[in-house]
């Protein structure tokens, strides 16, 4: 049982570059989510996904896109990369029950130069 | 705005040592608060939580937190620290009152268990 799977591991762009992000879970769950975490600040929450076919903003969206067009993978694009962008990314997923808590992906580090 | 304020950047205890972490809360409803726990270049895992109900939550790895209305508090605490137990702590709360994992952070905090 793999639980939630994030590739690549490591990144390294270039400003202006685009790349996807993807992330793969096998428990079933309704909910994703994409959280950046930065020195400092803890976690914040990119998008998110209450099932198949849909999205929606969290709390930082603006450079980032994503789709879920299946119900166990959930791609977070960078359409042009931006130095401020560098960070670690973290995708996780919950059944979407009330009290149910997320389950994380070991995270994908990307450098933007 | 909603908020979670972890006071300690970091927090050094003796091994067989009492441990607690600091967590604040901004008051909003009645929020679900959270503890994750982050190892080196791993992903956050899920410690306990509190929904309603007995103010002392237990949870994994013999961790429980106090949760303090009064206050604004929930606070993790261990009776005896492991070294095992060094990493970072993430308290986290429920955006407004329902748990849709939407989740506002702390800043983290580190502990660090000495032999």
């Amino acid at each position: 049982n793999a639980g939630v799977t994030q590739t690549p591991k490591f990144r390294v762009l270039k400003t202006g570059q685009s790349m996807t992000l993807l992330c793969a879970q096998d428990m079933n769950h309704e909910y994703m989510y994409w959280y950046r975490q930065d020195p400092g600040m803890g976690l914040r929450l990119i998008h998110y996904s209450v099932g198949e076919g849909t999205t929606a903003k969290g709390e930082v969206p603006d450079g980032y896109n994503v789709s879920r067009l299946k119900k166990q993978n959930f791609l977070l694009g960078l359409e042009s990369a931006a130095p401020s962008q560098t960070s670690v990314y973290f995708c996780a997923s919950s059944p979407g029950t009330e009290y149910s808590p997320l389950h994380f992906g070991n995270g994908t580090r990307l450098t933007v130069t | 705005a909603q908020s979670v304020a972890q006071p300690e950047d970091q927090v050094n205890v003796a091994e067989g040592n009492p441990l607690t972490v600091k967590c604040t809360y901004s008051v909003s409803g009645n929020p679900y608060l959270f503890w994750y726990v982050q190892y080196p270049n791993r992903g956050l895992q899920f410690l306990l939580k509190y929904i309603t109900g007995d103010n002392l939550v237990k949870g994994s790895y013999g961790f429980e937190a106090e949760f303090n209305k009064s206050q604004t508090s929930f606070h993790l605490k261990k009776p005896s620290a492991l070294v095992s137990d060094s990493a970072l702590y993430f308290c986290a709360r429920s955006r407004g009152s329902s748990n849709t994992g939407k989740l506002i952070f702390g800043q983290g905090t580190t502990l660090q268990v000495k032999p």
